[in-house]
């Protein structure tokens, strides 16, 4: 079945380091993938998508990377700020499908100063 | 500014009783969503509606309802039938126009508290 899981609940940097929070998914059917960033009581906001005829996308800070063969994502965030400090969450979708986003369990990013 | 509006933020209801979470988005999104969420859990999908007046079950639909009578509207009742209500739910509209982003955008959720 569907589902959408990561490897580490928890992750602690420095500030300034790179981040990589890491994502592995079951469905090869599914081509549409975001991160989403979620603070505390609030609701999920984009971060960046990427489709599965892409390996690789850029925005600002935070680069996406998708590997088919072996259904991972993952997604870095360049010099880690003490803002980035939040649950990041991966979802799927299967684009013509049943329309539902699907979302992995979330790590739990916290940046020390 | 266009956006999707979750009311209240913090909702308290006793056992047995039913209770409606509101969401009203200003996007002219076709697609509405609502999703649970428990603390430290990632978010499942309760219902959704991709058209006014049609909506279909996500993988939690147990002991909850929803309408989509209007665009702008997907009201989510937690009915008495639901064991496990505590949680915080959230709302989601979709455009299938990917100009930019996901086209997906969230609510700010409501937290609901069985007391």
């Amino acid at each position: 079945g569907e589902s959408v899981g990561l490897h580490l609940p928890t992750l602690s940097v420095q500030e300034g380091d790179n981040s990589i929070i890491n994502c592995a998914y079951s469905n090869s059917a599914s081509d549409y993938f975001i991160w989403y960033k979620q603070e505390s009581g609030k609701g999920p906001q984009f971060i960046i998508d990427i489709r599965s005829n892409m390996d690789k996308r850029q925005g600002q800070r935070v680069t996406v990377l998708l590997n088919k063969t072996v259904k991972h994502l993952s997604l870095q965030i360049a010099a880690t700020q003490p803002g980035d400090s939040a649950v990041y969450f991966c979802a799927e979708n299967m684009e013509g499908g049943s329309e539902k986003l699907v979302f992995g369990k979330g790590t739990k990013l916290t940046v020390n100063p | 500014d266009g956006g999707i509006t979750q009311s209240p933020k913090y909702l308290f209801r006793k056992e047995g009783q039913n209770v409606t979470l509101s969401c009203e988005q200003n996007l002219n999104h076709d697609a509405m969503y609502w999703y649970r969420q428990d603390p430290g859990q990632g978010l499942r999908l309760i219902y959704y509606s991709q058209i006014v007046n049609d909506f279909q079950k996500g993988d939690i639909a147990e002991g909850y309802s929803v309408s989509r009578e209007k665009k702008e509207s997907f009201p989510l009742t937690v009915t008495s039938a639901q064991k496990n209500p505590t949680a915080f739910y959230l709302c989601a509209s979709r455009t299938y126009d990917l100009g930019q982003g996901s086209g997906y955008t969230f609510g700010s959720g409501t937290r609901l508290t069985v007391v």
